[in-house]
């Protein structure tokens, strides 16, 4: 059974950058073709999803935020990380990592992170 | 980009169908899916390729498409079933959520 678990910062401020990583657990990231992803959800509002990336390291990017988001992976870690600059308070969100089967759709997600941004 | 649109509330009493569409250009070329979400948890598939049901999922969900809609049924909408659902598809490299549906069954 596949595990995800974010981990990071819970408060970032204004103009810096945010970065969390997921850690996969119960099987190797590399294994199948599969895609790692990020989603967040501002309190009380809908889904959004962020950007993905395959081991290869080839990613995709909402195109709403894409000049603002990095997604890596490191393999030997079984990790896959997010790096959000110059955040402001629309930032804040609870924060997913997911897999997502044939590249596409989440299967397995962790449990989300909140992350703040506040000065 | 595309949008994925769907109706921000529906309300049933326990026993009867809910019905929850979503609509989108891109639904015409890709599967749609469906996932549950109830508060403070991560969301759960439902529906996936417009209609099919994954295992552990009760067989009141159902899901159907025509055209550039998909529908989300949940026939005998029980107490439990009340959460937010969101439509999901892929296309050209960009995932997209639905606005997201309040079901509310009471």
């Amino acid at each position: 059974q596949v595990q995800l678990q974010e981990s990071g910062p819970g408060l970032v401020k204004p103009s810096q950058t945010l970065s969390l990583t997921c850690t996969v657990s119960g099987g190797s990231i590399s294994s199948g073709s599969y895609y790692w992803s990020w989603i967040r959800q501002p309190a009380g509002k809908g889904l959004e999803w962020i950007g993905r990336i395959y081991t290869s390291g080839s990613t995709n990017y909402n195109p709403s935020l894409k000049s603002r988001v990095t997604i890596s992976v490191d393999t030997s870690k079984n990790q896959f990380s997010l790096k959000l600059s110059s955040v402001t308070a629309a930032d804040t969100a609870v924060y997913y990592c997911a897999r997502l089967a044939a590249g596409t759709y989440p299967d397995y997600w962790g449990q989300g992170t909140l992350v703040t941004v506040s000065s | 980009s595309y949008e994925l649109t769907q109706p921000s509330s529906v309300s049933v009493s326990p026993g009867q169908t809910a019905r929850i569409t979503c609509s989108g250009d891109v639904l015409a070329k890709k599967y749609a899916r469906w996932f549950q979400q109830k508060p403070g948890q991560a969301p759960v598939l439902v529906i996936y390729k417009d209609s099919e049901r994954p295992s552990g999922i009760p067989e009141r969900f159902s899901g159907s498409s025509s055209g550039t809609t998909v529908t989300l049924t949940i026939s005998g909408a029980q107490v439990e079933d009340e959460a937010d659902y969101y439509c999901y598809s892929a296309a050209d490299n960009n995932l997209v959520f639905g606005g997201g549906t309040k079901l509310t069954v009471l």
